[in-house]
């Protein structure tokens, strides 16, 4: 089966610097997805970032990006110039690329503090 | 934008009580899915419905069941809620399946407590 370790449950970043959300998932699957999201206190989740696993190529998404090392297994969500805003729980999510119900198998979670 | 609404921020039941969560999009998504999260336990999957009147356990259905009877709604059902299913209740939504990269959204979450 598989499963997603987020092994920092909390974290802390200055503002305005960068900080490294880590993310490793085991798998025996070549074709999957994978997915942050991002929970700030008001509760909502939402999504971050997303990479397949058939890209090469790192998923950027303005200050957010990932390094995505999928011989390591290894998913990890890169944060800079952190804002106040960004202070959240934020989770790692694996889904299987042949799933026909979008099932996600989610990581349990990294807090990150933001100091102004 | 995708709206997932759940219909209690807040609840709080008592042991032994049938309890009803709803939850609502407006989007025509095919997939809903209820997890329940846990601090230092991430989301876990209760029960996934991809069709009307279709639902498929999670990874921790005991003490739960479902009901989908309309496309949007997607209800759990506690049928006999007990103190260990204080918890955070997180309900979403995704586009079928063969969009594999669609998201899931997420409602607001139900915060239920069982004394």
């Amino acid at each position: 089966a598989q499963t997603v370790t987020q092994s920092q449950p909390e974290m802390s970043v200055q503002e305005a610097e960068t900080v490294t959300l880590s993310c490793t998932y085991d798998t025996s699957e070549s074709d999957y997805y994978l997915f942050w999201y991002k929970q700030p206190p008001s509760r909502q989740m939402i999504l971050v970032i997303r990479q397949e696993a058939y890209k090469q190529q790192n998923a950027t998404e303005n200050r957010f990006s990932v390094n995505f090392q999928k011989a390591a297994k290894s998913f990890s969500l890169k944060i800079s110039d952190s804002q106040l805003g960004d202070a959240a729980m934020y989770f790692c999510a694996y889904r299987h690329g042949s799933s026909n119900t979008g099932k996600l198998i989610f990581g349990q979670g990294t807090t990150l503090q933001v100091k102004p | 934008d995708v709206k997932v609404t759940q219909s209690s921020r807040y609840l709080v039941k008592r042991t032994g009580e049938k309890v009803f969560l709803e939850c609502v999009q407006d989007m025509d998504h095919e997939n809903m899915f209820w997890y329940r999260q846990d601090p230092g336990l991430g989301l876990r999957l209760i029960y996934f419905s991809y069709d009307v009147k279709m639902k498929e356990k999670g990874d921790i259905p005991e003490g739960y069941s479902v009901s989908r009877e309309k496309k949007e709604r997607f209800s759990l059902i506690l049928e006999s809620a007990s103190t260990n299913q204080t918890s955070m209740y997180l309900c979403a939504s995704s586009l079928l399946a063969a969009r594999r990269n669609q998201p899931q959204h997420f409602g607001d979450g139900t915060r239920l407590s069982i004394l």
